[in-house]
């Protein structure tokens, strides 16, 4: 399967401030990556599809100018907590999207546990 | 809406019992079914999947089984061992790439 990174593994904020989290694919070229969120002892909850090369799409509920995401690369996809608050505190999870012989295998990265403080 | 139902929400088994989880799906259209395994602070890890067009996978001490008709499905893990204590999901998607996810499962295998 898919490799996939993320930097930072956790991070810690001010209120207010913004953060970047970064979701690499380190072996396979991602056309589509998706970003979730996680709160303890819950499912994980899409927040975004991630094109490459387009807009993504986000899901209803998520503030598409609280939670920037950018999929400039076939290998990277960032997204952005703008103005960071305490209930934005959560695991962030980013998955690669591929596709062969009609397989639609997400593969995760390792996760990003943002607090603010 | 769509969505899937998984159970147990908690499961405790003695190492080398089998544990069984199920989930049930709500879209007749889901032909994708994978199953996750999520150990305490790291993303899910893809164990098994299985297509509609097929009954039973096996890999090893997992299985996944799927009725189509009752719009089930199950994870099979023989002789556990305490390493397979971890967060189990359930995922469904009908081939657009949006999963729906189970509420997850603890499965905590005692020594």
């Amino acid at each position: 399967g898919a490799v996939v990174s993320q930097h930072p593994s956790r991070v810690i904020c001010k209120s207010g401030t913004s953060v970047k989290i970064e979701c690499r694919s380190l072996d396979f070229q991602a056309t589509t990556m998706f970003w979730y969120r996680q709160f303890p002892k819950q499912s994980l909850m899409l927040m975004a599809t991630s094109n490459e090369g387009s807009k993504a799409t986000y899901e209803q509920g998520v503030e598409k100018d609280k939670f920037l995401i950018n999929h400039a690369s076939l290998t990277l996809s960032t997204l952005t907590v703008t103005s960071a608050h305490p209930e934005d505190s959560s695991f962030y999870i980013c998955s690669v999207g591929t596709s062969g012989a009609s397989t639609d295998t997400q593969y995760f990265g390792p996760g990003t546990r943002l607090t603010v403080l | 809406g769509e969505n899937v139902e998984q159970h147990p929400s908690t499961l405790s088994v003695q190492e080398g019992d089998s544990a069984v989880i199920k989930c049930t799906y709500s879209d007749s259209a889901s032909n994708y079914f994978p199953w996750y395994k999520q150990e305490l602070g790291k993303g899910p890890q893809l164990i098994i999947d299985i297509r509609s067009n097929v009954g039973e996978k096996k890999d090893q001490r997992i299985a996944v089984t799927l009725n189509k008709t009752a719009k089930h499905f199950s994870l099979h893990i023989t002789e556990t061992q305490p390493e397979d204590s971890a967060v189990y999901f359930c995922a469904a998607t009908s081939g657009t790439y949006k999963y729906i996810f189970g509420t997850g499962t603890r499965l905590k295998v005692l020594a």
